[in-house]
């Protein structure tokens, strides 16, 4: 079982719409949480983290952890075509840790 | 905006022959990392650098895989002999400090195919 786990999609919606996409993970020792964006043949673009539980919006985006549940979730408002990328999240136990990032899900959004 | 420069982006090979990658971090950024990033698959990473020092190369195949980052600066990754199940993406990413893991920056990445 590998510690982060995320459904690979592709996941296809209208301009518009509320997309949700999730991960879970297994490693109750991890504390950061990270949302990547990468666009086709190009590096990852870290979108945000959070630290330990909670939400966190920035703009037309909002990362919520649950550990209880070791859920982690990305929400994004107001979908446009450009959001259209592979969303990687990602999580370490410390700041001093490295990343285990999950497989990635693809994400089309559709005028 | 500074960003993380590398080189080549694309490098097809045969297979037993050496290939080398580049990469220029952002100025100042003292941790350096290398992924390798399957097609579908999340980046894994290969091997950290604190300055010229590596911190973290256990998922590091080292009997083809060198790595190095002789001037604290700029950092090459060695595959000698490429092997079919090298083909990849090999992601360069950087961060102001080790303690700073959560907040890494990316190269664009080499694409590697090995025939």
């Amino acid at each position: 079982q590998k510690e982060v786990e995320q459904d690979p999609g592709p996941l296809s919606v209208p301009e518009g719409a509320i997309v949700s996409l999730n991960c879970t993970y297994s490693n109750s020792a991890f504390q950061y949480f990270m949302w990547y964006r990468q666009y086709s043949r190009k590096g990852p673009e870290l979108l945000m983290y959070t630290y330990s539980s909670g939400n966190k919006e920035d703009g037309r985006f909002t990362a919520q952890v649950d550990k209880s549940s070791k859920y982690i979730s990305l929400f994004i408002r107001d979908s446009q075509p450009s959001d259209s990328a592979t969303y990687l999240c990602a999580a370490a136990s410390g700041g001093y840790n490295k990343l285990i990032f999950g497989a990635g899900t693809r994400l089309a959004v559709h005028p | 905006e500074a960003e993380v420069a590398q080189s080549p982006r694309y490098k097809i090979t045969e297979k037993s022959q050496a290939v080398a990658f580049w990469c220029d971090p952002i100025s100042g950024h003292a941790t350096l990392y290398w992924y390798r990033q399957i097609l579908g698959q999340g980046p894994e990473l290969l091997v950290q650098f604190q300055d010229e020092s590596v911190v973290d190369d256990s998922q590091l195949p080292k009997d083809r895989f060198s790595a190095e980052r002789l001037k604290g600066v700029d950092s090459t990754l060695k595959i000698q002999p490429a092997e079919l199940g090298d083909s990849a993406m090999y992601l360069c990413a950087s961060s102001p400090s080790s303690a700073a893991q959560v907040t890494q920056y990316f190269g664009p990445g080499t694409r590697l195919l090995v025939l």
